[in-house]
């Protein structure tokens, strides 16, 4: 079963706009973790934000944690074409570190 | 190597054969995981090693379904009697444990005609 729900499932933008993504889970986590996919193959790691800390950045990459409410935003700042692709939020919870992710949200940005 | 790597990329395969896909992830990453994704679909977590503990199955789907881990490294995943609903690409990772991302190979697209 997916843990997270991200909204919106598709977002298209122009470039130089910002995207934000949110994503809602369940259960309590130990951390939370986005990930991007080009063309339906391999996923790559974009940051973990762990569940004491409120805010992370990492380049153009801003993530926030509410984990009153159990959700997450991630923001792309002055969005290029190559960061059209597919969004994922995922959540370790327990005692192991198996990911549970959601549906992801596809971005297009247009040149 | 630098990555993890799966093989094979593709594999079409007739409904009823067996199928196997590897992954070799990267090198001194304890925990190894397979995932399961279907067109346009998230991401279905299959089965999970860590170290030397026996596997997590409560991800695989029916008992056609078995992987194993061979020296704490290379893994295989097994699809017994394919069906036409297997068809999907499956994704291995590794990591170093909770706290850490995963590294994802580039997947093994299995097509089941």
């Amino acid at each position: 079963s997916q843990q997270g729900e991200e909204d919106p499932q598709a977002l298209s933008i122009q470039e130089g706009e910002n995207a934000t993504m949110n994503c809602s889970y369940k259960t309590s986590i130990n951390n939370l973790q986005w990930y991007r996919q080009n063309s339906g193959r391999g996923l790559v790691h974009l940051i973990l934000i762990r569940s004491n800390e409120r805010e992370k950045h990492s380049g153009r990459l801003r993530v926030t944690l509410d984990t009153s409410k159990k959700s997450s935003s991630l923001l792309i700042t002055a969005s290029r074409a190559a960061d059209t692709a597919s969004y994922f939020c995922a959540t370790v919870s327990g005692w192991d570190s198996r990911l549970t992710f959601g549906e992801g949200t596809q971005l297009t940005v247009n040149p | 190597g630098a990555g993890v790597s799966q093989s094979p990329s593709n594999k079409v395969t007739e409904k009823g054969k067996d199928v196997e896909l590897r992954c070799d992830p990267i090198s001194g990453h304890t925990a190894l995981y397979w995932y399961r994704q279907s067109l346009g679909q998230g991401l279905e977590f299959l089965i999970y090693f860590q170290g030397n503990s026996a596997p997590d199955k409560s991800g695989l789907p029916s008992d056609r379904f078995s992987a194993e881990r061979t020296g704490g490294s290379v893994s295989t995943l097994t699809i017994q009697r394919t069906q036409q609903e297997d068809s999907a690409v499956y994704l291995c990772a590794s990591s170093s444990g909770q706290g850490f991302g995963y590294t994802f190979g580039s997947g093994t697209r299995l097509t089941v005609v």
